[in-house]
């Protein structure tokens, strides 16, 4: 799995866009980009994936650079229970590989 | 279940002792991960079932850890005379086989004095 790397800590303030970026310059054709998140305490959460086109759901947004080298998740307003460490993984799918975790962005929303 | 099901949620044992670790993954999910996070520092994967394949077990340890799964049902992770540095929470999760994403249960956090 190709390697990516992270800011390890970032702020923001509340209710404003989170934009969290990655780096990914070797990923191949066929690894698709995924986002976790953990809050303390918990276990990780997965928030989105996607292979070359921009995603969104209900919890984020995804924007991939045409050369899929970086990505940068979007939280559209964040809030305080935003506040986690969030993963940037890619890896091949659909067949369930074993994630590996690097060491994350520690996101850090603010009043 | 609506989410994966981790038990003991806490666990305190004696160095030496055996500990036996569950898992109840979402139902139908046919991959199963089991990882350990020690306080503090990232995800450690630790061992993958896929339905009856051969299971990835090249994250573990040492031969103290050991793991089991039926099927696609329950896991059970086993830490043979436990140390100190097994102290952790250990994190399972599950994903369907066309895996929009894993589940992670809420973990046990295994205390080892």
């Amino acid at each position: 799995d190709a390697k990516t790397t992270q800011p390890p800590s970032m702020d923001c303030a509340e209710g404003r866009a989170a934009n969290l970026p990655c780096n990914h310059s070797t990923i191949s054709g066929n690894e698709y980009v995924y986002w976790y998140r953990q809050i303390h305490s918990q276990g990780p959460q997965y928030i989105i994936h996607g292979l070359k086109n921009n995603e969104t759901n209900e919890m984020a947004s995804l924007i991939i650079t045409e050369d899929r080298k970086s990505s940068t998740l979007i939280l559209p307003h964040a809030t305080l229970r935003d506040t986690a460490v969030y993963y940037c993984i890619v890896r091949v799918t659909p067949f369930s590989q074993k994630l590996v975790f690097g060491q994350g962005t520690r996101l850090t929303i603010n009043p | 279940g609506a989410g994966v099901s981790q038990s003991p949620s806490n666990k305190v044992t004696e160095k030496g002792k055996d500990v036996e670790l569950r898992c109840d993954p979402i139902s139908g999910h046919t991959a199963l991960y089991w990882y350990r996070q020690r306080l503090g520092q990232g995800l450690e994967f630790l061992i993958y079932f896929q339905g009856n394949s051969a299971p990835d077990k090249s994250g573990l340890p040492s031969d103290r850890f050991s793991a089991e799964r039926t099927g696609e049902s329950v896991s059970t992770l086993t830490i043979q005379r436990t140390q100190q540095e097994d102290s952790a929470v250990y994190l399972c999760a599950s994903s369907p086989r066309t895996g929009s994403g894993y589940t992670f249960g809420s973990g046990t956090r295994l205390t080892v004095v």
